[in-house]
Order: C-alpha cells, then sequence, then structure tokens
C-alpha cells in the first residue's frame, strides 16, 4: 500500500519567515495530493491540494509544488503570522475506485510572534 | 457549509466495555471515514464506507467494526475495548466529485479506556 513520509515533524519560524514541509510518497499510481491544517480542538480542514498533472499551485500565501519524478511535494508557506500555527498533514491518495486516501505523521507549525 | 458532527468530544471508559462513536454529516455525502489520530503516527484509517450498507477495511480495522444503515451516519464500534484504543478519533464524509476529492471532519472524540 501507499505509505507517506512528512518533515519535519515539528517546526518554529519567526513571524513573517517562510516555512517549507516535504511530504514523500511511495505508490507512483497516487495521482493526488492534499494538505490539510489542524487547529487545536478541531479536525484537520483542506487548505491547498494538487493533481498529478500539474506541478505548482498557489493559493495567496500557501503553495504546493509536487515533483512526479522524485515523488515528493512539499507546502510552502510565506509572510507566516501567528494564525498559521497548527499541524499540518499532507496525504496522497491512490487512482483506485474508492480514492483511498493516506495521511503523513504531522508536523507541527509554530510561528513565534 | 458542511457539517460533520460526533456524539462526544470527551469520552472515558473501562477495559472490555463495548463502546459506540457516532458520527453524523449533513451534506448527503457517499463517503465516510473513521480515523485515528496518535501522537508520531499522523491519521490511520480504521473503515471507511464507500455508500449506505457498505463498508471497506482500513489500514489498522483490528478491534473495530463499523455501521451504516443510513447515508448520513457512520457508527465505530469498539466490541471489547482496551487500553491501547485509547486515543482521537475522527470521523470524515466526502462527496466524490470528479474535482474535488476534499474530506469534511469532525472536531474528533477523545476516548479514554482505563
Amino acid at each position: 500500500g501507499e505509505n507517506v513520509e512528512q518533515h519535519p515533524s515539528t517546526l518554529s519560524v519567526q513571524e513573517g519567515d517562510s516555512a517549507v514541509i516535504k511530504c514523500t510518497y511511495s505508490d507512483s499510481a497516487s495521482n493526488y495530493f492534499p494538505w490539510y491544517k489542524q487547529e487545536l480542538g478541531k479536525g484537520p480542514q483542506l487548505i491547498i491540494d494538487i493533481r498529478s498533472n500539474v506541478g505548482e499551485k498557489k493559493d495567496q500565501r500557501i503553495a504546493v509544488t509536487l515533483n512526479k519524478t522524485a515523488k515528493h511535494f512539499s507546502l510552502h508557506i510565506t509572510e507566516t503570522q501567528p494564525e498559521d500555527s497548527a499541524v499540518y498533514f499532507c496525504a496522497a491518495s491512490d487512482s483506485g475506485g474508492y480514492q483511498k486516501v493516506t495521511f503523513g505523521t504531522g508536523t507541527k507549525l509554530q510561528v513565534i510572534p | 457549509d458542511v457539517k460533520v458532527t460526533q456524539s462526544s468530544r470527551y469520552l472515558v471508559k473501562r477495559t472490555g466495555e463495548k463502546v459506540f462513536l457516532e458520527c453524523v454529516q449533513d451534506m448527503d455525502h457517499e463517503n465516510m471515514f473513521w480515523y485515528r489520530q496518535d501522537p508520531g503516527l499522523g491519521l490511520r484509517l480504521i473503515y471507511f464506507s464507500y455508500d449506505v450498507k457498505m463498508k471497506e477495511k482500513g489500514d489498522i480495522p483490528e478491534g473495530y467494526s463499523v455501521s451504516r444503515e443510513k447515508k448520513e451516519r457512520f457508527s465505530l464500534i469498539l466490541e471489547s475495548a482496551s487500553t491501547n484504543q485509547t486515543s482521537m478519533y475522527l470521523c470524515a464524509s466526502r462527496l466524490l466529485r470528479e474535482k474535488s476529492y476534499e474530506q469534511y471532519f469532525g472536531p474528533g472524540t477523545r476516548l479514554t479506556v482505563t
């Protein structure tokens, strides 16, 4: 089955700096890669996603890049703000009928004011 | 807005008890999921349901069962709770449209088995 590895497990940045979280996946058939943000006491919420036919996607201060050859994808957050502090999960979804999603182990991001 | 609700935020049960965790979604989504979240292990899929009365095992189904008799409700059952099932349990739902595979999560149930 699919295996998703995520690094780092914790990340501290100064407000205004950039943050990068990296993930690798094992199944070359995976074709959908979402990122979820989990704030304290809440369930994860989708913040951005990318499909295998696209190399990069941006949404304001958030961007995701995908390298299918190397089987890795990354989340980039620019101009970080205290409200970006949360746990971030990457995930990969296979192309099978059930579109099963496998999550990474999570990155706890702390933005220091 | 999609709303996914879980029956309890916190639950304390004794070893050997039968435990029911309930999840309800209000957006007519076909797919529903149960995950457990543990520090350092991320979200691990226990079971999912593609549609009413359908269920598929996830990555860690041992010790759990599920029930989906109605489209909006997906129940996770711990037949005989054990201390290693102490965890945060998250329910999610998904509408499988061509351009979106977004999962909508509930707030979670923190289960403690003593």
